[in-house]
């Protein structure tokens, strides 16, 4: 089954740099999360988007943004990069059913920042 | 806010050993309990999740046990293998308008010994 997919892998940036990391939900899928992920840290709720409108706003950094698009992918952008951001960048996708739920919160392999 | 606190941050086991982890939520509307598993430097993979309107759930050796009233809720894996290993996160949902925000559990390492 097709999973959500996100890219680059790996990405490294010097301080003050931006960055773009792209996402594409499971096909269907019409909700978007993004997490950031710290060494040794548990995941941590940024931003999330459904039907192209950001639905939720967690503790995303004002240096950083995020849409979605019409074809329900995702990208965040991060501007003046800082070494505090270095870690994983999950996206996880899923389908809104209404009557006040989603079905289960689906990951992507990541995208592993790293600010020198 | 929601706020998820899981125990025990590390358990180590001996293969065939049974395992729990639990966790514990602070916000009486969280309605959806997932469990992920993540190994080193890949995604969380969700292993089995329940709802708020059931107490247990049961998937091969993997059952997720939830006390509305207590506002916590278990993993137990039983007959561990030692690809068993990895961290384990709890997760707790609030209902926004119908869209989830997961709010974490600082996660458990298991290691399960042969």
């Amino acid at each position: 089954a097709a999973g959500v997919i996100q890219s680059p892998r790996h990405l490294i940036k010097e301080k003050r740099e931006t960055a773009t990391l792209k996402c594409y939900p499971i096909p269907r899928h019409d909700t978007v999360y993004w997490y950031q992920q710290g060494p040794g840290q548990d995941p941590q709720f940024l931003i999330s988007f459904y039907e192209k409108m950001q639905s939720d706003k967690g503790s995303i950094p004002d240096r950083f943004s995020a849409q979605q698009f019409s074809d329900y992918h995702s990208e965040l952008n991060m501007s003046s990069l800082e070494l505090g951001d270095s870690a994983l960048y999950f996206c996880a996708s899923s389908l809104f059913t209404g009557e006040g739920s989603n079905s289960p919160l689906h990951f992507g392999n990541g995208t592993r920042l790293t600010v020198t | 806010g929601e706020n998820v606190e899981q125990h025990p941050s590390t358990l180590s086991v001996q293969e065939g050993d049974s395992a729990v982890i639990k966790c514990t939520y602070s916000d009486s509307a969280s309605n959806y309990f997932p469990w992920y598993k993540q190994e080193l430097g890949k995604r969380p993979q969700l292993i089995i999740d329940i709802r708020s309107n059931v107490g247990e759930k049961k998937d091969q050796r993997i059952a997720v046990t939830l006390n509305k009233t207590a506002k916590h809720f278990s993993l137990h894996i039983t007959e561990t293998q030692p690809e068993d290993s990895a961290v384990y996160f709890c997760a707790a949902s609030i209902p926004n308008t119908g869209f989830q925000k997961l709010v974490f559990g600082t996660g458990t390492r298991l290691l399960v010994s042969p």
